[in-house]
Protein backbone atom coordinates (compact mmCIF):
# COMPACT_ATOMS: atom_id res chain seq x y z
CA UNK A 1 0.00 0.00 0.00
CA UNK A 2 1.22 3.45 -1.33
CA UNK A 3 -0.72 5.43 1.79
CA UNK A 4 0.01 9.20 0.90
CA UNK A 5 2.44 9.86 -1.40
CA UNK A 6 3.69 13.39 -2.40
CA UNK A 7 5.57 14.97 -5.06
CA UNK A 8 7.83 16.20 -5.22
CA UNK A 9 10.08 15.51 -2.64
CA UNK A 10 12.69 18.37 -2.92
CA UNK A 11 12.27 21.60 -4.88
CA UNK A 12 14.22 24.84 -5.21
CA UNK A 13 11.36 27.87 -6.55
CA UNK A 14 12.97 31.29 -7.03
CA UNK A 15 10.79 34.54 -5.43
CA UNK A 16 7.52 35.33 -7.23
CA UNK A 17 7.60 31.45 -8.95
CA UNK A 18 4.54 29.83 -8.47
CA UNK A 19 4.07 26.06 -8.02
CA UNK A 20 1.50 23.18 -7.10
CA UNK A 21 2.45 20.29 -4.67
CA UNK A 22 0.41 17.22 -5.60
CA UNK A 23 -0.54 14.73 -2.59
CA UNK A 24 -2.47 11.10 -3.55
CA UNK A 25 -4.51 8.49 -1.05
CA UNK A 26 -5.42 5.32 -2.07
CA UNK A 27 -6.88 4.70 1.44
CA UNK A 28 -10.51 5.91 0.14
CA UNK A 29 -10.38 8.47 3.03
CA UNK A 30 -12.22 11.51 3.26
CA UNK A 31 -10.41 13.97 4.97
CA UNK A 32 -7.00 15.67 3.93
CA UNK A 33 -4.69 18.46 5.26
CA UNK A 34 -1.59 20.23 4.68
CA UNK A 35 0.96 20.72 7.23
CA UNK A 36 3.75 22.67 7.50
CA UNK A 37 7.08 22.14 9.34
CA UNK A 38 9.37 24.67 10.88
CA UNK A 39 12.20 24.52 13.13
CA UNK A 40 11.23 25.04 16.12
CA UNK A 41 7.18 25.49 15.64
CA UNK A 42 5.88 22.10 15.15
CA UNK A 43 2.97 21.46 12.31
CA UNK A 44 0.94 24.31 11.56
CA UNK A 45 -2.21 23.84 9.38
CA UNK A 46 -2.76 24.77 6.24
CA UNK A 47 -5.43 23.96 5.07
CA UNK A 48 -7.57 21.25 5.31
CA UNK A 49 -10.17 19.61 3.63
CA UNK A 50 -13.22 17.54 5.53
CA UNK A 51 -14.64 15.69 2.64
CA UNK A 52 -14.33 15.87 -1.67
CA UNK A 53 -15.90 18.94 -2.77
CA UNK A 54 -15.37 21.09 0.57
CA UNK A 55 -11.81 23.18 1.67
CA UNK A 56 -11.61 25.14 4.95
CA UNK A 57 -8.82 27.45 5.63
CA UNK A 58 -6.16 26.58 8.90
CA UNK A 59 -4.08 28.13 10.90
CA UNK A 60 -1.38 29.90 7.91
CA UNK A 61 -3.82 29.73 4.66
CA UNK A 62 -2.24 33.13 3.54
CA UNK A 63 -0.03 32.59 0.42
CA UNK A 64 -1.45 29.44 -0.21
CA UNK A 65 -4.78 28.13 -1.98
CA UNK A 66 -5.96 24.20 -2.37
CA UNK A 67 -8.37 21.92 -4.72
CA UNK A 68 -9.49 18.50 -3.81
CA UNK A 69 -9.22 17.57 -6.92
CA UNK A 70 -11.72 14.56 -6.24
CA UNK A 71 -11.69 11.94 -2.97
CA UNK A 72 -7.64 10.98 -4.01
CA UNK A 73 -5.91 13.75 -4.89
CA UNK A 74 -5.93 17.28 -2.44
CA UNK A 75 -3.47 20.00 -4.02
CA UNK A 76 -1.52 23.20 -2.56
CA UNK A 77 -0.66 26.37 -5.02
CA UNK A 78 1.99 29.02 -3.91
CA UNK A 79 0.84 31.36 -6.41
CA UNK A 80 3.78 33.68 -5.81
CA UNK A 81 6.30 32.25 -3.80
CA UNK A 82 8.29 34.32 -1.00
CA UNK A 83 11.88 33.43 1.26
CA UNK A 84 8.58 33.03 4.30
CA UNK A 85 7.06 29.94 2.74
CA UNK A 86 10.46 27.47 2.62
CA UNK A 87 9.55 25.19 4.94
CA UNK A 88 8.79 21.47 4.77
CA UNK A 89 5.29 20.55 3.52
CA UNK A 90 3.23 17.31 4.49
CA UNK A 91 0.22 16.05 3.17
CA UNK A 92 -2.16 13.59 5.40
CA UNK A 93 -5.04 12.11 5.11
CA UNK A 94 -7.69 10.65 8.13
CA UNK A 95 -11.04 8.02 7.40
CA UNK A 96 -13.30 10.93 8.43
CA UNK A 97 -13.41 14.25 9.76
CA UNK A 98 -15.10 13.61 13.08
CA UNK A 99 -13.63 10.79 14.29
CA UNK A 100 -11.56 11.56 17.27
CA UNK A 101 -10.41 7.90 17.36
CA UNK A 102 -8.74 8.37 14.40
CA UNK A 103 -4.98 9.70 13.68
CA UNK A 104 -3.74 10.84 10.64
CA UNK A 105 -1.69 9.43 7.99
CA UNK A 106 1.35 11.19 6.79
CA UNK A 107 2.98 11.59 3.36
CA UNK A 108 6.86 11.81 3.02
CA UNK A 109 7.12 15.74 2.84
CA UNK A 110 8.10 17.75 -0.19
CA UNK A 111 11.46 19.94 1.25
CA UNK A 112 10.70 23.71 -0.37
CA UNK A 113 13.41 26.48 -0.89
CA UNK A 114 12.50 29.62 -1.87
CA UNK A 115 15.83 32.25 -2.63
CA UNK B 1 -9.19 26.31 22.53
CA UNK B 2 -7.11 23.24 22.81
CA UNK B 3 -3.57 22.82 23.01
CA UNK B 4 -0.50 20.54 23.64
CA UNK B 5 2.35 21.55 25.64
CA UNK B 6 5.63 18.84 25.35
CA UNK B 7 8.94 19.12 27.31
CA UNK B 8 11.77 21.06 25.59
CA UNK B 9 14.63 18.96 23.43
CA UNK B 10 16.73 18.13 22.95
CA UNK B 11 16.98 14.84 25.25
CA UNK B 12 19.74 13.06 25.07
CA UNK B 13 20.68 9.44 26.29
CA UNK B 14 22.59 6.58 26.72
CA UNK B 15 21.39 3.12 24.41
CA UNK B 16 19.36 1.06 26.85
CA UNK B 17 18.08 4.11 29.53
CA UNK B 18 15.00 4.57 30.77
CA UNK B 19 13.28 7.22 28.16
CA UNK B 20 10.41 9.69 29.50
CA UNK B 21 9.12 12.72 27.74
CA UNK B 22 6.39 14.68 29.11
CA UNK B 23 3.08 15.50 27.46
CA UNK B 24 0.10 17.71 28.91
CA UNK B 25 -2.79 18.91 27.31
CA UNK B 26 -5.29 21.35 27.61
CA UNK B 27 -8.79 20.93 25.86
CA UNK B 28 -12.24 21.87 25.43
CA UNK B 29 -14.14 18.27 24.87
CA UNK B 30 -13.48 14.69 25.55
CA UNK B 31 -10.11 14.12 22.96
CA UNK B 32 -8.19 11.40 21.71
CA UNK B 33 -4.25 11.36 22.59
CA UNK B 34 -1.73 10.18 19.90
CA UNK B 35 1.83 10.23 20.05
CA UNK B 36 3.57 10.43 16.61
CA UNK B 37 7.32 9.64 15.58
CA UNK B 38 9.50 11.54 12.74
CA UNK B 39 12.73 9.72 12.19
CA UNK B 40 15.44 11.85 10.19
CA UNK B 41 13.81 13.18 6.33
CA UNK B 42 10.72 11.16 7.26
CA UNK B 43 7.22 11.84 7.38
CA UNK B 44 5.32 11.50 10.68
CA UNK B 45 4.37 8.15 11.81
CA UNK B 46 1.33 7.00 14.44
CA UNK B 47 3.44 5.25 17.12
CA UNK B 48 0.22 4.86 19.54
CA UNK B 49 -2.94 6.00 21.02
CA UNK B 50 -5.44 6.44 23.66
CA UNK B 51 -9.00 6.95 23.36
CA UNK B 52 -10.01 7.44 26.65
CA UNK B 53 -8.86 7.61 30.32
CA UNK B 54 -6.84 5.48 31.84
CA UNK B 55 -6.04 3.54 28.68
CA UNK B 56 -2.90 2.79 27.61
CA UNK B 57 -1.56 3.03 24.55
CA UNK B 58 1.72 1.12 23.36
CA UNK B 59 3.92 -0.27 20.58
CA UNK B 60 7.38 -1.08 19.92
CA UNK B 61 8.65 -0.78 23.38
CA UNK B 62 6.88 2.31 23.84
CA UNK B 63 3.87 3.05 26.54
CA UNK B 64 1.51 5.97 27.57
CA UNK B 65 -1.73 6.16 29.77
CA UNK B 66 -4.00 8.40 29.06
CA UNK B 67 -4.38 10.43 32.35
CA UNK B 68 -7.45 12.93 32.57
CA UNK B 69 -6.87 14.31 36.17
CA UNK B 70 -3.53 15.60 35.46
CA UNK B 71 -4.25 16.04 31.59
CA UNK B 72 -1.01 14.22 30.90
CA UNK B 73 0.08 11.63 28.28
CA UNK B 74 3.54 10.80 28.67
CA UNK B 75 5.69 8.60 26.73
CA UNK B 76 8.02 5.77 28.44
CA UNK B 77 10.18 2.94 27.34
CA UNK B 78 12.51 0.99 29.51
CA UNK B 79 15.22 0.57 27.25
CA UNK B 80 16.35 2.58 24.15
CA UNK B 81 17.76 1.80 21.47
CA UNK B 82 19.98 4.04 18.95
CA UNK B 83 17.57 3.33 16.41
CA UNK B 84 15.17 5.30 18.36
CA UNK B 85 16.63 8.57 17.39
CA UNK B 86 13.60 10.83 16.34
CA UNK B 87 11.42 13.75 17.30
CA UNK B 88 8.18 13.00 18.78
CA UNK B 89 5.10 14.74 19.19
CA UNK B 90 2.33 14.65 21.33
CA UNK B 91 -1.37 14.98 19.72
CA UNK B 92 -4.39 14.94 20.78
CA UNK B 93 -8.11 15.11 18.94
CA UNK B 94 -11.32 16.36 19.89
CA UNK B 95 -14.80 15.63 19.91
CA UNK B 96 -16.66 18.05 17.40
CA UNK B 97 -17.33 18.49 14.09
CA UNK B 98 -14.46 18.81 11.97
CA UNK B 99 -12.11 18.17 14.65
CA UNK B 100 -8.54 18.29 13.80
CA UNK B 101 -5.34 16.34 15.64
CA UNK B 102 -3.47 19.49 17.49
CA UNK B 103 -0.28 19.21 18.08
CA UNK B 104 3.02 19.64 20.62
CA UNK B 105 5.92 21.28 19.35
CA UNK B 106 7.62 18.03 19.28
CA UNK B 107 10.74 16.61 21.58
CA UNK B 108 14.17 15.11 19.88
CA UNK B 109 15.54 12.29 21.02
CA UNK B 110 19.17 11.28 20.57
CA UNK B 111 20.30 8.09 21.69
CA UNK B 112 24.05 7.43 21.90
CA UNK B 113 25.98 4.21 22.58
Amino acid sequence: NAGVTQTPKFQVLKTGQSMTLQCAQDMNHNSMYWYRQDPGMGLRLIYYSASEGTTDKGEVPNGYNVSRLNKREFSLRLESAAPSQTSVYFCASSPEATGRNYGYTFGSGTRLTVV
Amino acid sequence: GNSVTQMEGPVTLSEEAFLTINCTYTATGYPSLFWYVQYPGEGLQLLLKATKADDKGSNKGFEATYRKETTSFHLEKGSVQVSDSAVYFCALRDTGTASKLTFGTGTRLQVTL
